[in-house]
């Protein structure tokens, strides 16, 4: 079975530019959350899509946005990045009614680096 | 405040020399504690999940145990290829798929 895929693997903007990055869950996954990992920290959480609608949201301005597709495709949209926002952006997929539970199973990534 | 405490957050081993990580969290109403293997660069790669205190989980060389407080990852005889960074995540009760992870324990195993 294939994990969770992400896309693009690397990305170079530069300030005040606009990203999209796209996340395809686990199949049978209903539910798709997104982190942002800059580097020597852990993984820290911006949203949670269950089921197309939002059901948590993270400490994140409003230039974060992300949507959830009726396939369980996830996209993360970033606007007027920043340099701050240079990171690994991870997406994670979980089967909250399965016998899984809450665990979540991460994706390989995108590389943001902002310029 | 919920939030989790990894120590320490290096740690140099020989291989075969067995040691514990240790993860200290802090939570309104443990929903689940979770521990991740992640490679430079790359995604989180699931370990293990526990619900309650009391609970083990064994896997090859990795085993980790939870109690009220603190879990923690034994790693019996490591080798070089179980050097990485490991990863501890709470989600407190009543969260929607909030991880709190703490910033990880670096691990490097030498032949």
């Amino acid at each position: 079975d294939a994990g969770v895929t992400q896309s693009p693997t690397h990305l170079i903007k530069t300030r005040g530019q606009h990203v999209t990055l796209r996340c395809s869950p686990i199949s049978g996954h209903k539910s798709v959350s997104w982190y942002q990992q800059v580097l020597g920290q852990g993984p820290q959480f911006i949203f949670q899509y269950y089921e197309k609608e939002e059901r948590g949201r993270g400490n994140f301005p409003d230039r974060f946005s992300a949507r959830q597709f009726p396939n369980y495709s996830s996209e993360l949209n970033v606007n007027a990045l920043l340099l701050g926002d240079s990171a690994l952006y991870l997406c994670a997929s979980l089967n909250p009614s399965g016998r899984e539970g809450e665990t979540q199973y991460f994706g390989p990534g995108t590389r943001l680096l902002v310029l | 405040e919920d939030q989790v405490t990894q120590s320490p957050e290096a740690l140099r081993l020989q291989e075969g020399e067995s040691s514990s990580l240790n993860c200290s969290y802090t939570v309104s109403g443990l929903r689940g504690l979770f521990w991740y293997r992640q490679d430079p660069g790359k995604g989180p790669e699931f370990l293990f999940t526990l619900y309650s205190a009391g609970e083990e989980k064994e896997k090859e060389r990795l085993k980790a145990t939870l109690t009220k407080k603190e879990s923690f990852l034994h790693i019996t005889a490591p080798k070089p290829e179980d050097s990485a960074t490991y990863l501890c995540a709470v989600q407190a009760g009543g969260s929607q798929g909030n991880l709190i992870f703490g910033k990880g324990t670096k691990l490097s195993v030498k032949p």
